[in-house]
């Protein structure tokens, strides 16, 4: 069965720094790999997927994430945070069509001014 | 775009009480997931359906029950409330077909209902 960890639950990075989550995955075969953005009180929203290909793949609002096999992480990376980053972000490993998610813990970000 | 439409948004209900939520899916997306996420916790797959047919369950309580309807929309159905129940119910849903290529399954989320049980 497949399992994702985030070793960090929270951290806090000032306006303007850099930013990596990190994501672990533990699947047996080829994984589908997602990263989802909740702010509080709201739904998730989609930030970026990895299917196949190029394993740095490009989302919305400036994350970007890659796909590392040997490793079995598919971190989260931002060159610059803003403010409005501030949430709590799930990696999620999904699985071929008709079965279900499976989140991680989430890391939750805080944002210096 | 249209999103997953999820209602209530907000209920407060007490023990042993009944609650019914409902989710409308994206159009012409064939599968609807039912997630828990309880305070600080992830979300929980509680149980899906493809087609209006139960397709996969999960951590689901027995006082709990799910369908999909006719026109794709699905309710959540909680019985015998308990005040562990409380927590933000997200319906998502994907479109199976169109995925197939990639053999992926992108779930879209709705906002959410959040249910408190006093």
């Amino acid at each position: 069965a497949q399992s994702v960890t985030q070793p960090d639950i929270h951290i806090t990075v000032s306006e303007g720094a850099s930013l990596e989550l990190r994501c672990n995955y533990s699947y047996g075969a080829t994984p589908y790999l997602f990263w989802y953005v909740q702010s509080p009180g709201q739904g998730l929203q989609l930030l970026l997927k990895y299917f196949s290909g190029d394993t740095l793949v490009q989302g919305i609002k400036g994350f970007e994430a890659e796909f590392k096999r040997s490793q079995s992480s598919f971190n989260l990376r931002k060159p610059s945070v803003h403010w409005s980053d501030a949430a709590e972000y799930f990696c999620a490993v999904g699985a071929l069509y008709g079965q279900n998610f499976v989140f991680g813990p989430g890391t939750r970000l805080s944002v210096l001014p | 775009a249209a999103g997953v439409i999820q209602s209530p948004r907000h209920l407060i209900k007490e023990k042993r009480e009944t609650a019914t939520l409902k989710c409308y899916p994206i159009p012409r997306h064939d599968t609807v997931y039912w997630y828990q996420q309880g305070p600080g916790q992830d979300p929980q797959f509680l149980i899906s359906f493809y087609e209006k047919m139960q397709s996969d369950k999960g951590s689901i309580p027995d006082r709990f029950s799910a369908q999909q309807f006719s026109d794709y929309h699905s309710e959540l159905n909680m019985s015998s409330l308990e005040l562990g129940d409380s927590a933000l119910y997200f319906c998502a849903s994907s479109l199976r077909k169109r995925e197939a290529d990639s053999g992926a399954n992108v779930l879209t989320f709705g906002a959410g209902s959040r249910l408190t049980v006093l």
